[in-house]
């Protein structure tokens, strides 16, 4: 079936450092969500990237969505102990409901 | 206040029986999921349902089964014939249109010995 695959699989950062995932597929993204998952936690939605090149913002996490729409990204920038978890992309297969999660990236940040 | 409840916490179950998993919600969503997790392993789509009395394997369905006899429930069950049962099974719904984000319940660790 579709695979999503993520790089890093583990990130540890010193506090204040920045932060990126990366979320690869061989086949063309339909809609890409971000989650993420604390330690000990269920996965929550951060955002859905839509468009070819879109790019958005929420305070110091920025998404970006590959013109080709085969690769996204989540850029933190200075990270803190809050942002401590496993980050998860997910397709949406157009015209199903089907939601295929990638490998995930485990953030641990050091104080 | 709106949610999905899995029960319980935590689960133990010997090998070879079979074992029921619970999910439970109240957000009025057509769609439901069941994803399992296993130790610094990403998300795996066991089953999922668009409408009640329909649903669909995911990419790991053998030795798992479900129903969905009501739009609020949709009970997974997994039997002795799942190699490797024990993981940490999120069940998760969505409002059904697309696109829409999924809500995921809080899980239950199932440890088979």
């Amino acid at each position: 079936g579709q695979q999503v695959m993520q790089i890093p699989q583990y990130q540890h950062v010193q506090e204040g450092e920045d932060f990126t995932t990366y979320c690869n597929s061989s086949t063309t993204l339909s809609n890409i969500q971000w989650y993420k998952q604390r330690p000990g936690g269920h996965p929550v939605f951060l955002i859905q990237l839509v468009k070819s090149g879109e790019v958005k913002k929420q305070k110091r996490l920025t998404f970006q969505f590959g013109e080709a729409k085969k690769n996204s990204s989540l850029h933190i920038t200075a990270t803190q102990t809050t942002d401590v978890g496993t980050y998860f992309c997910a397709d949406i297969t157009s015209g199903t409901y089907k939601y295929i999660f990638g490998t995930g990236t485990r953030l641990k940040v050091l104080a | 206040d709106g949610g999905i409840t899995q029960s319980p916490k935590y689960l133990f179950r010997k090998e070879g029986q079979n074992v029921t998993l619970s999910c439970e919600q109240n957000l009025n969503h057509d769609a439901m999921y069941w994803y399992r997790q296993d130790p610094g392993q990403g998300l795996r789509l066991i089953y999922y349902s668009q409408i009640v009395n329909d649903f669909q394997k995911g990419d790991i369905a053998e030795g798992y089964s479900v129903s969905r006899e009501k739009k609020e429930s949709f009970p997974l069950t997994v039997t002795s014939a799942q190699k490797n049962p024990t993981a940490f099974y999120l069940c998760a719904s969505s409002p059904g249109t697309e696109p829409s984000t999924l809500h995921f319940g809080n899980g239950t660790r199932l440890t088979v010995t």
